[in-house]
């Protein structure tokens, strides 16, 4: 059964940069040409947000909002992707969650499944 | 960016009862490509139908989707008692992907 965990710092300062890694376990991320794998956020008492996902082979796609700030990258041979986020401020405040993506007709599909969530707090 | 709006905000039911959740799009979802998404509280949500009609793996029929377009619903036959959780639409039918505000079922 495949699994994701998100991992990183609970607190990060205003203008510095978040970074979290989610690891898969139960399966691999470099097997399947059927999946994206990505990240989400929800902020307090605010709905999901899409941040954006990767491929296996590395091609990247991000939520134009978010674009200018984000990076995500992927090694498949830990089996681990990445998310950073520049210049937060408190608005970037929120749960991150990591996910599978079902590549549907070579677009980013529905998230099953999710990893438990991390929350991240920007605040000096 | 495709704006969905789910209704209503808070739908209060008891147990056995019929749950109707509504979501629109401020456009038309290409090919119908939506989703439907479960979230208790402290968990990450799970995914209940994809492609507005189909089942995830796992979810009881008592789930259903329907609709097409910028109309959708999602149907709980007969609550039981775990149904109680906020409920969220999301569309990938475009980018970027964007989610529903949520519904919360709650008992009544």
């Amino acid at each position: 059964q495949l699994q994701l965990q998100e991992s990183g710092p609970g607190l990060v300062k205003p203008s510095e940069t978040l970074s979290l890694l989610c690891t898969v376990s139960g399966g691999s991320i470099g097997s399947s040409s059927s999946y994206f794998w990505g990240w989400i956020r929800q902020a307090p008492r605010r709905g999901l947000e899409w941040i954006g996902s990767i491929y296996y082979s590395g091609g990247a796609y991000y939520n134009p909002s978010l674009k200018s700030r984000v990076t995500i990258s992927v090694d498949t041979s830990k089996k681990q992707f990445s998310l950073r986020l520049n210049s937060v401020t408190a608005a970037d405040t929120a749960v991150y969650y990591c996910a599978r993506q079902r590549n549907w007709n070579n677009q980013i599909g529905w998230s099953d499944p999710w990893g438990q969530g991390t929350l991240v707090t920007v605040s000096s | 960016e495709i704006v969905l709006t789910q209704s209503p905000g808070t739908l209060s039911l008891s147990p056995g009862e019929r749950a109707t959740l509504s979501c629109m799009a401020s456009q038309s979802v290409t090919s119908n490509y939506l989703a439907w998404y479960q979230q208790k509280p402290g968990q990450a949500p799970r995914l209940l139908i994809y492609g507005a009609s189909s089942r995830a793996t796992g979810i009881p029929d008592r789930f259903s989707g329907t609709g097409s377009g910028t109309d959708f619903t999602l149907t709980i036959s007969r609550l039981e008692p775990e149904d109680f959780a906020v409920y969220y639409c999301q569309q990938y039918g475009s980018s970027p992907l964007t989610f529903g505000p949520g519904t919360k079922v709650d008992i009544k």
